[in-house]
């Protein structure tokens, strides 16, 4: 069954430092998206995107974060200059319509 | 604006009862509803989803949500809980009618189960 992949598994950091989280998303789907869960927190929206652009963004996605599907095969998330703050997991998911996506099984930052 | 309540942090209930896993939400259109499942170190899977056709929404691994409009409730429900089923379940709302791809999420429910 095909699912959706993410690298690293854990990303530990210094802050002020980049970082890139890469997911690979299902073949065939056209909506791709980021999610991240702060430890005791709810699950919050980051970003989604479609048609090689995004299409919607929450009031986290400021200008530190970044995404990119830079070959048709992966898409990435950049924080620019990681906070203490971002220390989170970090689910990418992708869906065929804009419904009900699949997710990764998502990626631990660790800010230090 | 929509939002989900998920009434109980944790659930606990023995091998072979009845799981009951409590979600209300608030929605100014039409929602879709889901629940998704996540395993210790493993990803969010999605278990049901509700989009406007029956109320009463068949999932994996035995579980069933009914919609409830009147009472704004989409509780998870299981006849015989199994040791396998113990994890922490989101219930989730997203606007159909919006262009606003958002899935808003519960705080989670942890469902313990007992031999």
């Amino acid at each position: 069954e095909p699912e959706v992949t993410q690298t690293p598994s854990h990303q530990v950091t210094q802050m002020g430092q980049e970082v890139i989280l890469r997911c690979v998303p299902i073949s065939n789907h056209l909506y791709f998206y980021w999610y991240r869960q702060i430890l005791g927190q709810k699950v919050e929206f980051l970003v989604s995107f479609y048609n090689n652009e995004i299409s919607e963004k929450s009031e986290i996605f400021d200008d530190q974060f970044s995404v990119e599907r830079p070959d048709g095969s992966n898409f990435t998330l950049k924080i620019r200059s990681t906070k203490l703050e971002d220390s989170a997991m970090y689910f990418c998911a992708s869906s065929v319509v804009a419904t009900s996506p699949f997710f990764g099984p998502g990626t631990r930052l660790t800010v230090l | 604006a929509q939002s989900v309540t998920q009434l109980d942090s944790h659930v606990s209930v023995s091998e072979g009862t009845p799981v009951l896993l409590r979600c209300n939400y608030s929605s100014s259109y039409s929602p879709s509803l889901f629940w998704y499942v996540q395993h210790p170190n493993k990803g969010l899977q999605l278990l049901l989803k509700y989009t406007s056709a029956a109320t009463l929404v068949k999932g994996i691994n035995g579980f069933e949500a009914e919609f409830k409009k009147s009472e704004t409730s989409f509780h998870l429900t299981k006849p015989s809980a199994h040791m396998s089923d113990a994890a922490e379940y989101f219930c989730v709302v997203s606007d159909q009618y919006s262009s606003n791809y958002q899935l808003i999420w519960g705080a989670g429910t942890k469902l313990i189960i007992k031999p």
